[in-house]
């Protein structure tokens, strides 16, 4: 079946230190890959996404790339600031009817500290 | 805009109570999601709405009941509750519904007593 796995969290890190969150994918065909973040009482945002192999979504400072070979689309940012505490989900989209469904992993808590 | 507006934030509601969280949204998108999130859980998707049809319902108790008036609206009726149904409740809304953003809303938190 398709499905997300993503490192267990918390992530803490200091200000200014490299990040990288894991994820791995499972699934049929070649689906789009998304990373989501959601700030404390808030919805969930789209970071980047990438929809197909060797693809790199990037945003904010964030990157991630689309690896077929590894099935993985790790999360990496080069110097991480206390605003970017939140969760982290790693997603898929698999078509489901007319249109797509998103399989989300079980979400990355990091927090920045000072 | 590119707000997805839900209202209300928060909801508390008795096990025999019927209430109505509502999702609105006026950036033209045809597709409109219910998702439930656990504290600390990913989300989870309920049904989906495109074009104002309902195409996917991922076999959510009848106790939750999805209304699509129109294209820039969506309602999710709820009646005879569970304590266990306490979440928070996203509406999300993209353009078609494929390898697209969706926007989510901020949440209605529901507490069922």
């Amino acid at each position: 079946g398709n499905s997300v796995t993503q490192m267990e969290g918390p992530v803490t890190l200091s200000e200014e230190a490299f990040l990288t969150i894991n994820c791995t994918y499972t699934a049929t065909g070649y689906p789009s890959l998304f990373w989501y973040v959601q700030y404390p009482g808030e919805g969930l945002q789209l970071l980047l996404k990438a929809t197909k192999a060797d693809d790199k979504g990037s945003n904010k400072g964030f990157e991630a790339t689309y690896r077929k070979e590894t099935t993985s689309f790790h999360l990496e940012k080069g110097s991480v600031q206390v605003s970017d505490s939140a969760v982290y989900f790693c997603a898929l989209e698999v078509p489901s009817g007319n249109t797509g469904k998103l399989i989300f992993g079980q979400g990355t808590t990091l927090q920045v500290k000072p | 805009d590119t707000e997805v507006t839900q209202t209300p934030k928060h909801l508390v509601m008795g096990m025999t109570n019927k209430k109505s969280l509502k999702c609105e949204q006026h950036m033209g998108h045809r597709a409109m999601y219910w998702y439930k999130q656990k504290a600390k859980k990913p989300p989870e998707l309920m049904f989906v709405y495109s074009y104002e049809k309902l195409s996917i319902n991922e076999s959510v108790p009848s106790r939750f009941s999805p209304e699509c008036p129109n294209s820039s609206l969506l309602n999710l009726h709820l009646h005879a509750l569970q304590p266990e149904d306490s979440a928070l409740y996203l509406c999300a809304s993209s353009l078609t519904g494929f390898d697209e953003k969706l926007f989510f809303g901020s949440g209605t938190q529901l507490s069922v007593l």
